[in-house]
């Protein structure tokens, strides 16, 4: 069975960093491109960065880029997202999210965490 | 960035009922569009990928159509685990975007 169980979150002052950690298990992890994907309280979806397989490729939208960097560990299975001078408009559920693996160049998300929530609040 | 617009944003309906809701792109996205329901404090959950795949292990009453820029996803006979909100999401375009959300609910 497929589990990616995020951990991390917290509650943060403006300006301060969290490290956000998903391990993942029940599937060849070093096959999949994964993607954090956010959604602050009662709001939609918002996908925040992407790793290729092999971690030599990233990709960030534009409101974190800069700030935020995304990792992973094939050794330990694990994805990670640093988060750097965070902002109130950070807070939201963390997703950690792995892409479907289709042959196609699109992004399907298949398996989700169950997320882990990032306060920015002084 | 590509916008996705979702039609209608709630949607009250009864079990059984036939049920179609939409999801524009701001541009042509072909058919690099999935359909994802989320119920309340869980992850989405991935329904319908490339349009119109059915992902493994989702019920046959759930399809998916379009290509461009108009999409539409319908539930052919609503069954009360089906209430819930869903999205859209294109992945044409880094950075992928998701509608706004559209909340089923029971009437």
């Amino acid at each position: 069975e497929v589990q990616l169980v995020e951990s991390g979150g917290g509650l943060v002052q403006p300006g301060g960093s969290l490290r956000l950690s998903c391990e993942a298990s029940g599937f060849t992890f070093n096959r999949h491109w994964m993607s954090w994907v956010r959604q602050a309280p009662g709001k939609g979806l918002e996908w925040v960065a992407n790793i290729n397989r092999d971690g030599s490729a990233k990709e960030y939208v534009d409101s974190v880029r800069g700030r935020f960097t995304i990792s992973r560990d094939n050794a330990e299975n694990s994805l990670y997202l640093q988060m750097n001078s965070l902002r109130a408009e950070d807070t939201a559920v963390y997703y950690c999210a792995r892409d479907l693996g289709l042959a196609s160049p699109g992004t399907e998300f298949d398996s989700w965490g169950q997320g882990t929530l990032v306060t920015v609040s002084s | 960035d590509i916008q996705m617009t979702q039609s209608p944003s709630s949607l009250s309906a009864s079990v059984g009922d036939r049920v179609t809701i939409t999801c524009r792109a701001s541009q042509s996205i072909s058919t690099y569009l999935n359909w994802y329901q989320q119920k309340p404090g869980e992850a989405p959950n991935l329904l319908i990928y490339t349009a119109s795949t059915l992902q493994t292990g989702a019920p046959s009453r759930f399809s998916g159509r379009g290509s461009g820029t108009d999409f539409t996803l319908t539930i052919s006979s609503l069954q009360p685990e089906d209430f819930a909100t869903y999205f859209c999401q294109q992945s044409y375009r880094k950075p992928d975007t998701f509608g706004q959300g559209t909340k089923l609910e029971i009437k």
